[in-house]
């Protein structure tokens, strides 16, 4: 049971390319997302989905696109990558949503994106 | 500026020494309160998660308490070990938002 996958775990760009952060689960959770943390910031919400075929925009969306084709996958895609967009990109996964008191996110074991 | 904000940004103790670490946040509404334990490399992981109503929930040798008149909570860690080192996370719940404080950095020494 691998919980929350995500590949790769470490990536150099150059600005202009594109790439795409890939999130799997095996939990068979209904809500996915991707959140970005960077040094003393919080982390931000950049898209999430309650549902295959359903996504929707958080706090840090733009330069970021993705689909949810599947319960399992959740890739992120950067079309045209930008040194702001360095950081390390979290999926998280809950059974619930992510505000509900009883429900829990479930992280990834993280991806470092340098954007050079 | 934030509205989750946590005190201070890193602390160095003693093994077996215990700790107490704060968080002040300003979101409204406010529906739950929970705290991440992040390890160097890793995604974070819950240890508790606490309701307006709640004013404490333990999990082990951590101890978190909530006011929610003065908007505070904390994170007390008893009898650190050297596992404790890790950056501790305090996330607030605004409505169907959270909002992730910047994290304390703990470093637990021999």
């Amino acid at each position: 049971n691998a919980g929350v996958t995500q590949t790769p775990k470490f990536q150099v760009l150059k600005t202009g390319q594109s790439m795409t952060l890939q999130c799997a689960q095996d939990m068979n959770h209904e809500y996915m997302s991707w959140y970005r943390q960077d040094p003393g910031m919080g982390l931000r919400l950049i898209h999430y989905s309650v549902g295959a075929g359903i996504t929707d925009q958080g706090e840090v969306p733009n330069g970021y696109n993705v689909s949810r084709s599947t319960t399992e996958d959740f890739p992120l895609r950067l079309l045209s990558a930008a040194p702001s967009q360095t950081s390390v990109y979290f999926c998280a996964t809950s059974s619930v949503g992510r505000a509900s008191t009883t429900g829990e996110l479930f992280f990834g074991e993280g991806s470092r994106l340098t954007v050079l | 500026k934030n509205q989750v904000e946590q005190s201070p940004q890193s602390l160095i103790i003693l093994e077996g020494k215990n700790c107490t670490l704060q968080c002040n946040y300003t979101v409204s509404p406010f529906s739950n309160l929970r705290w991440y334990k992040q390890d160097t490399g890793r995604g974070p992981v819950s240890l508790t998660i606490m309701t307006f109503s709640e004013n404490t929930k333990s999990n082990g040798r951590y101890t978190a308490t909530l006011d929610a008149d003065t908007k505070q909570s904390s994170l007390h860690i008893t009898a650190s070990q050297l596992s404790d080192s890790a950056s501790y996370i305090c996330v607030v719940n605004e409505g169907n938002d959270m909002r992730f404080g910047a994290g304390t950095r703990l470093t637990v020494k021999p």
